[in-house]
């Protein structure tokens, strides 16, 4: 079935320092989301890219999808204390029912 | 402000319980899902519905069942609860993709940590 791998599993940084996390399927996706879990929280929906090459902009936060639409990255610039959480990526294979398969997240801590 | 509601945040069941856990969306969404989510494991999917009454199996669906009879509730049912059903179970709904649509994230209840003993 499908696989989607999430790396790295944690990522310690001082804050102002930038973070990246990245994502690969084991299959072409025909779409992939992001999302946030805040310690403690749940999951938040951040963004959806469904484009070969989309790059979208959200604030500090830059999301790529990959040409070839079996890769995504989150880069996170100048990190800050309320970017902790863990991140996660989704990829969807297409189908009528939308059944998301998750990465197993980045879990970001950020020191002040 | 548009939500999933789920019954109880903590849950504490003796082991060969049986186990309901209730999720309720006001968004009219087509989808439900249940994932429980383990230190490492991240979120894998029990069950999914993508309609009133209808249902299929996701990743990890042995000693689980669900019920939808109505668009808005989506149970799990865990029929004799064991000690490695402990977890945190969330529940979560989307829309069906239609052209056209450019957001159909998944939006979560805030989880019911559920322990076995």
């Amino acid at each position: 079935g499908q696989q989607v791998m999430q790396i790295p599993q944690y990522q310690h940084v001082q804050e102002g320092e930038d973070f990246t996390t990245y994502c690969n399927s084991s299959t072409t996706l025909s779409n992939i989301q992001w999302y946030k879990q805040r310690p403690g929280g749940h999951p938040v929906f951040l963004i959806q890219l469904v484009k070969s090459g989309e790059v979208k902009k959200q604030k500090r936060l830059t999301f790529q999808f990959g040409e070839a639409k079996k890769n995504s990255s989150l880069h996170i610039t100048a990190t800050q204390t309320t970017d902790v959480g863990t991140y996660f990526c989704a990829g969807n294979s297409g189908g009528s029912n939308y059944k998301l398969t998750f990465g197993k997240g980045t879990l970001l801590t950020v020191n002040p | 402000d548009v939500k999933v509601t789920q019954s109880s945040r903590y849950l504490v069941k003796r082991t060969g319980e049986k186990v309901f856990l209730e999720c309720v969306q006001d968004m009219d969404h087509e989808n439900m899902f249940w994932y429980r989510q383990d230190p490492g494991l991240g979120l894998r999917l029990i069950y999914f519905s993508y309609d009133v009454k209808m249902k299929e199996k996701g990743d990890i669906p042995e000693g689980y069942s669900v019920s939808r009879e109505k668009k808005e509730r989506f149970s799990l049912i865990l029929e004799s609860a064991s000690t490695n059903q402990t977890s945190m179970y969330l529940c979560a709904s989307s829309l069906v993709p239609r052209w056209g649509s450019t957001n159909y994230g998944y939006t979560f209840g805030s989880g019911t940590r559920l322990t076995v003993v």
